[in-house]
């Protein structure tokens, strides 16, 4: 089975920080991938995914996430994070066949930007 | 875009009552749709696999006795909490799965069981 481990339970940072969030998953086969952000009060929401093709793929305001296969890696990066990016980030995997579509969460980070 | 309704968006009742959340897919039709608990600061667990017309396909350690789940419609999945008990409080959060479309699953608000 599956498993997926976020670093960073908590990040505080100042607007015009860059940001790094740490995703690590543990699988034998080949995964699609995603980040999902739950902002106060709100649905979980796609922020950005990987199935196939560049690892370095682009989602929404401004969020990039690296597929770095060797390490087990899919960090989210922002270059300079804004007050409306204070929310909770979700990494998930779910197998590339079979699986049903299943996702695997990890156990988030908590970010909140201050002004 | 894809919208999952999610009702009731916060319940609480009294120990020994068996409580009701439906999940709707509002404008996709959803063969599978999925139930979540998450427990505060921790990850959203997978509780079951709800498919259309058949049988739900429950997670290791989960009671398929206790969390009835029907999914009777392409619409519509509903999860019953029978016999609820503090230990049942949680966050509920259903996702449904648009064959047609990229994303695997579209999340509802979540649901906020409090059992007294």
């Amino acid at each position: 089975a599956q498993s997926v481990s976020q670093h960073n339970h908590h990040v505080i940072l100042s607007e015009a920080a860059s940001l790094e969030l740490g995703c690590n998953y543990s699988y034998g086969g080949t995964v699609n991938l995603f980040w999902y952000v739950q902002y106060p009060g709100q649905h979980l929401q796609l922020l950005l995914k990987y199935f196939s093709g560049d690892p370095l793929v682009k989602g929404i305001k401004g969020f990039e996430a690296e597929f770095i296969k060797s390490k087990f890696s899919f960090n989210l990066r922002k270059p300079s994070v804004q007050w409306s990016d204070t929310a909770e980030y979700f990494c998930a995997v779910t197998p590339f066949t079979g699986g049903g579509n299943k996702l695997t969460f990890g156990t988030g980070t908590q970010l909140k930007v201050e002004l | 875009g894809a919208v999952v309704s999610q009702h009731p968006s916060w319940v609480i009742c009294k120990s020994g009552t068996s409580v009701k959340i439906e999940c709707r897919s509002l404008d996709f039709q959803a063969t599978t749709m999925f139930w979540y608990r998450q427990f505060p600061k921790q990850s959203l667990m997978l509780m079951a696999t709800s498919n259309e017309g058949s049988k739900a396909t429950y997670e290791q350690g989960v009671e398929k006795d206790k969390f009835l789940i029907n999914h009777a419609s392409l619409t519509l999945s509903t999860l019953t909490v029978t016999s609820a008990h503090p230990e049942d409080s949680s966050f509920y959060i259903c996702s449904a799965r648009d064959s047609t479309g990229s994303q695997p699953q579209h999340f509802g608000d979540g649901t906020r069981l409090s059992i007294l």
